[in-house]
């Protein structure tokens, strides 16, 4: 079964560091999307994209966020200049437009970590 | 703006016993209400979904029941197994298209044998 994959799987950086965080959705979907999850906590909407443009973003998607599908396969999230609070597993998703137009499919996460 | 209660935060229960988890709503305009599952360090698992034009689905031991006029649904799990422990989301959306999820904080879900 196709499932959506992330990279890296844990990403450590330094306070002010620009980081891009990668996903392939899976090959016949169409929108994607951004989650994170501070540990512990629940997993919080950032930001959703769909015909190459974002559909909808968060109050926590702000100027140092980004994302981009730079070819036909990779998502990807950017953070401009990270902050101790940036951390956190950070989910992509993605959904078909047929079949299961409603279910959206999580990826592993990448960790990030935030010094 | 949205938001999804979810209770409770912990659940103990005994092997063969079962659960219930409980989300209330405040959008309206929710119609998709799907329950993911996730064991420690790992994604989030779609195990059940409802729209809002169905009362209740059931799959094997998992049951959902959606209560649109009181805006609430439940996940219910019966004759668990050491192997249902984990953390449960419920979640709601407008559905199709690009709509987000808003997710409820979670139910830490022990099984005890």
């Amino acid at each position: 079964e196709p499932e959506v994959t992330q990279t890296p799987s844990h990403q450590v950086t330094q306070m002010g560091q620009e980081v891009i965080l990668r996903c392939v959705p899976i090959s016949n979907h169409l929108y994607f999307y951004w989650y994170r999850q501070i540990l512990g906590q629940k997993v919080e909407f950032l930001v959703s994209f769909y015909n190459n443009e974002i559909s909808e973003k968060s109050e926590i998607f702000d100027d140092q966020f980004s994302v981009e599908r730079p070819d036909g396969s990779n998502f990807t999230l950017k953070i401009r200049s990270t902050k101790l609070e940036d951390s956190a597993m950070y989910f992509c998703a993605s959904k078909s437009t047929s079949g299961r137009i409603d279910t959206q499919y999580f990826g592993p996460g990448t960790r990030l970590t935030v010094l | 703006g949205e938001n999804v209660e979810q209770h409770p935060s912990t659940l103990s229960v005994q092997e063969g016993d079962s659960a219930v988890i409980k989300c209330t709503y405040s959008d309206s305009a929710s119609n998709y209400f799907p329950w993911y599952k996730q064991e420690l360090g790992k994604r989030p698992q779609l195990i059940i979904d409802i729209r809002s034009n169905v009362g209740e689905k059931k799959d094997q031991r998992i049951a959902v029941t959606l209560n649109k006029t009181a805006k609430h649904f439940s996940l219910h799990i019966t004759e668990t197994q050491p192997e249902d422990s984990a953390v449960y989301f419920c979640a709601a959306s407008r559905g199709a298209y690009g709509n987000k999820l808003v997710f409820g904080a979670g139910t830490i879900l022990r099984v005890k044998s």
